[in-house]
């Protein structure tokens, strides 16, 4: 069965300090990568996808990045944090196209101080 | 472009009792899909109930089905026999199928009242 791993849990930053949330997906190969973001009373907004190793598409602009360094593994990253940066994020994977069903990680809730 | 608006933020269900969450998405493609997803209080997303444009025939999943009107863009989410569980932010989505990110509504805060 497919799982996906999602890590810290919860991240306590102080602002300027860099970033690195970690996603990895097992059970299947060649998954659609997401990562979202949840702001505090807001829906969910897509941040980056990746449909394959190294291919990396931003929906917002901003001081965050995403890699793909391997087929299973995404990683969001910031150089440095701003206040805005709070918020949970949750890393998602699916087999196709996202309007198949989208697997989500159990989030990594950021506090940017 | 693209929007999904769930216009009531929060609302309230008596046990057993059936509510119904509201979502207009709004898109100027043909070829879409449709979700509802759940987010309990361990805030892990869960997939409830998936539905594809061109079908006319609701789907449904168990005690949770859909009312998708296309014409009015209304993609409505029912709830019969709401239980305790049922307790969590509702996400209403959309993706379209030429390009198919996935955009959320604000979502629906529903409590069910023992």
């Amino acid at each position: 069965s497919q799982t996906i791993h999602q890590w810290p849990a919860t991240l306590v930053q102080p602002v300027g300090s860099p970033l690195s949330l970690e996603c990895t997906v097992e059970g299947t190969s060649n998954p659609n990568l997401y990562w979202y973001r949840q702001a505090a009373g807001r829906g969910l907004q897509l941040l980056f996808y990746s449909v394959g190793i190294g291919q990396i598409s931003s929906e917002v602009p901003q001081n965050l990045s995403a890699s793909r360094p391997q087929d299973r593994q995404f990683i969001l990253s910031s150089k440095k944090l701003l206040l805005s940066d709070s918020g949970f994020y949750l890393c998602a994977w699916s087999r196709g196209q996202p309007n198949e069903k989208l697997f989500f990680g159990s989030g990594t809730q950021l506090s940017v101080l | 472009a693209q929007t999904v608006t769930q216009s009531q933020p929060e609302m309230s269900v008596q046990e057993a009792e059936t509510v119904t969450l509201s979502c207009t998405y709004d898109t100027s493609e043909s070829d879409y899909y449709l979700f509802w997803y759940k987010q309990p209080p361990s805030r892990q997303m869960i997939l409830v109930i998936r539905q594809e444009a061109y079908k006319q025939q609701n789907a449904t999943e168990n005690r949770f089905s859909v009312n998708f009107q296309k014409a009015a863009k209304s993609f409505s989410l029912k709830i019969s026999d709401s239980q305790l569980g049922d307790a969590a932010m509702y996400f209403c989505a959309g993706a379209r199928s030429s390009q198919g990110n996935l955009i959320f509504g604000k979502g629906t805060k529903l409590s069910v009242k023992p």
